[in-house]
């Protein structure tokens, strides 16, 4: 009964490679995130998107692409990654007309070696 | 640009006694939030206050907002050993919904 659940847990790869890490939501929220969190634990957005609208953080890299086949899912992929996108990731999920916060999934930590 | 900033970055204390966090902000906001994130999990929600709001409590936890000051703080009374985890403070700004994160406050309670 996870409400954001996120896919895999830890995955190590090498430089160069391209991966995606899976985000599903089953609480019927209207919006989903990615957060990259570093190792001073700073948070920062990356996506959101709604069926309507993505909205990007500027600073983030192209490598980086979010796909979402439907509402509950929303997925990262990034290409050709490189040591600096060692990182914890979270997906979390809103609803927007209710003031209940995120939920955050239990986050990805992303090693590139 | 980071949004919240808390302070102070750690803080450790003795179980029973009440721990103070703050966060301050730059730019007009709708909302803050206050999160708790243990430590190798994702974050949980714990209160969110509104711009026309002042004072919220929840349970042992009381957050007030000035948003004259663009600041806001988290108090959590008779603190416990499970307490112990890192504190952010989210706000969005006026213009949408994403919400930005300081850096955390990590609290360790001594039991």
């Amino acid at each position: 009964d996870t409400a954001v659940s996120q896919t895999p847990k830890y995955l190590v790869t090498q430089m160069g490679n391209d991966k995606s890490i899976k985000c599903e939501q089953n609480l019927g929220h209207d919006t989903m995130y990615w957060y990259k969190q570093d190792s001073k634990k700073f948070l920062k957005i990356m996506f959101s998107y709604n069926n309507k609208e993505l909205i990007i953080n500027e600073t983030v890299p192209n490598r980086f692409s979010p796909k979402s086949p439907d509402k509950a899912h929303l997925n990262l992929h990034i290409n050709s990654l490189e040591l600096g996108d060692s990182a914890v990731y979270f997906c979390a999920s809103s609803q927007d007309s209710g003031p209940y916060g995120y939920t955050f999934g239990s986050g990805t930590r992303l090693t590139v070696v | 640009s980071q949004q919240g900033e808390e302070d102070p970055q750690a803080l450790s204390i003795q179980e029973g006694e009440n721990a103070t966090m703050n966060c301050s902000y730059k730019t007009s906001i709708n909302n803050l939030q206050w999160y708790r994130q243990n430590s190798g999990r994702g974050l949980v929600h714990l209160i969110l206050i509104r711009s026309n709001e002042r004072e919220k409590h929840s349970g042992r936890l009381r957050v007030t907002l000035d948003t004259s000051k663009k600041s806001s703080s988290l108090l959590i009374t008779a603190s416990r050993a499970a307490d112990t985890a890192s504190y952010f403070c989210a706000t969005d700004r006026w213009t949408g919904n994403q919400f930005y994160f300081g850096t955390g406050t990590s609290l360790t309670v001594i039991p």
